[in-house]
């Protein structure tokens, strides 16, 4: 059974810069995997961030950013605002239509 | 604007089914891949059932499989979840999402979900 891994909670200041990862268990996460990353924020649909690593969705701000650091991918939040503490996910793509979430990381800006 | 709206949830006992509906606008629905994501309360999102374009190929995650069915009707432009022997563990938000996979693989489209509760 594939195990993705996020952190479970990150605090950042506003304005402040966090970076939210997302692993394997077993292995590492290559680009590959077509990381991409969601935002949800109580009672609300998941919104669209980041697909393909670092391509952002249309609509996401600039300071929304993604990569591969290390065996992980990434979601950098640079310059957090209020409106950004929210969850957010990663998925990856396994291959054979499966995709796996993460367990999700609870940003919280204060 | 790209519209994916679920139907279908409600209030089911232990052991019984339930059909989801999502009802897609706004695109070719024909042209694209489609999926269902749960979120049980309180709990993260969790990825079900994905299939083509062509509705020939589905997908199943292994919590589900053998118990849910996904299918899609291309002529009504709306995807389907058919869920049987259902538990209480199956209590959660249902989010239909455009699955596509074109410059990769990932979720562009999501619908604001629909309620299923497993109870007696």
């Amino acid at each position: 059974q594939t195990v993705v891994t996020q952190e479970p909670s990150f605090s950042v200041s506003p304005g402040g810069t966090v970076t939210l990862t997302c692993g394997l268990r077993s292995g590492s996460v290559s680009t590959s995997y077509y990381p991409s990353w969601y935002q949800q924020t109580p009672g609300q649909a998941p919104r669209t961030l980041m697909y393909s690593t670092n391509i952002r969705s249309s609509g996401v701000p600039e300071r929304f950013s993604g990569s591969i650091l290390g065996n992980k991918a990434a979601l950098t939040i640079t310059g957090a605002q209020a409106d950004d503490d929210s969850d957010y996910y990663c998925v990856l793509y396994m291959g054979s239509g499966i995709s796996v979430f993460g367990g999700g990381t609870k940003l919280t800006v204060l | 604007e790209v519209q994916v709206l679920e139907s279908g949830g409600g209030l089911v006992q232990p052991g019984g089914s339930l059909r989801l509906s999502c009802a897609a606008s706004e695109f070719t629905f024909t042209t694209y891949a489609m999926s269902w994501v749960r979120q049980a309360p309180g709990k993260g999102l969790e990825w079900l059932s994905a299939i083509s374009a062509s509705g020939n190929s589905p997908f199943y995650a292994d919590s589900v499989k053998g118990r849910f069915t996904i299918s899609r009707d291309n002529s009504k432009n709306t995807l389907y979840l058919q869920m049987n022997s259902l538990r209480a563990e199956d209590t959660a938000m249902y989010y239909c999402a455009k699955w596509t996979r074109r410059d990769g693989y990932y979720f562009d489209y999501w619908g604001q979900g629909t309620l299923v509760t497993v109870s007696s």
